[in-house]
């Protein structure tokens, strides 16, 4: 049983650029969640989805957006990139009822010049 | 969410019991403690979770006192596989999936 995917593993960008990154989750699992994580710190939630519809959201800009489709995959983009983006992104897939326990995957790693 | 505060490191050395005590004196009636753990490069996992008194499982021990104001995770016998950053979590469980981490311990575990 695959754990949480995702995809690409490491990425390079410019500001100003658009990114997608993409996340399959554990199976059985139909809650998707994104976290971003700066080098030292802790994950910070970005936003789910359950449903196909965004259900919570973090503290984040617009430019921060994503969608889940009907096998449960999700993406995540993020437009006009800026230096403060780069960062270790984050997958996390769990059961509707079980949030608290959440499987994360190896994340993407986004710098952007 | 409860605000959360855990010591930034520890080391210990293989073989040792370590605790890693963390404190949330804002805790609502309604919120569980959870645990994770993330080793460099990995997406955090998840530990142990618990609401009161003691909870066990083949990772880790959960400690937590009447007023639920603290929790200590203990960790039996470290290795150096250990070495890794535990963060501390309070909040609801159920669906609302917002995880909240804090900066987190990092626990060294030496030879």
């Amino acid at each position: 049983d695959a754990g949480v995917t995702q995809s690409p593993t490491h990425l390079i960008k410019t500001r100003g650029q658009q990114v997608t990154l993409r996340c399959s989750p554990k199976s059985g699992h139909d809650t998707v969640s994104w976290y971003q994580q700066a080098l030292g710190q802790g994950p910070q939630f970005i936003f789910q989805y359950y449903e196909e519809e965004e259900r919570q959201r973090g503290n984040f800009p617009d430019r921060f957006s994503g969608h889940q489709f009907p096998n449960y995959s999700s993406e995540l983009n993020v437009n006009a990139l800026l230096l403060g983006d780069s960062a270790l992104y984050l997958c996390a897939s769990s059961p509707e009822r079980q949030a608290y326990e959440q499987y994360f995957g190896p994340g993407t790693r986004l710098t952007v010049t | 969410l409860a605000k959360t505060t855990q010591p930034i490191s520890m080391d210990s050395y293989e073989g040792q019991e370590v605790n890693i005590t963390c404190s949330h004196n804002n805790i609502a009636t309604n919120d569980y403690i959870t645990w994770y753990q993330q080793f460099p490069s990995q997406g955090p996992r998840f530990i142990i979770q618990g609401y009161k008194t003691k909870v066990t499982n083949e990772v880790a021990s959960l400690f937590i006192p009447a007023d639920r104001k603290s929790s200590t995770l203990s960790l039996p016998r470290v290795s150096l596989s250990d070495t890794a950053v535990y963060y501390c979590l309070v909040g609801l469980t159920g669906n609302t999936g917002k995880l909240i981490f804090g900066q987190g311990t990092t626990l060294q575990v030496k030879p």
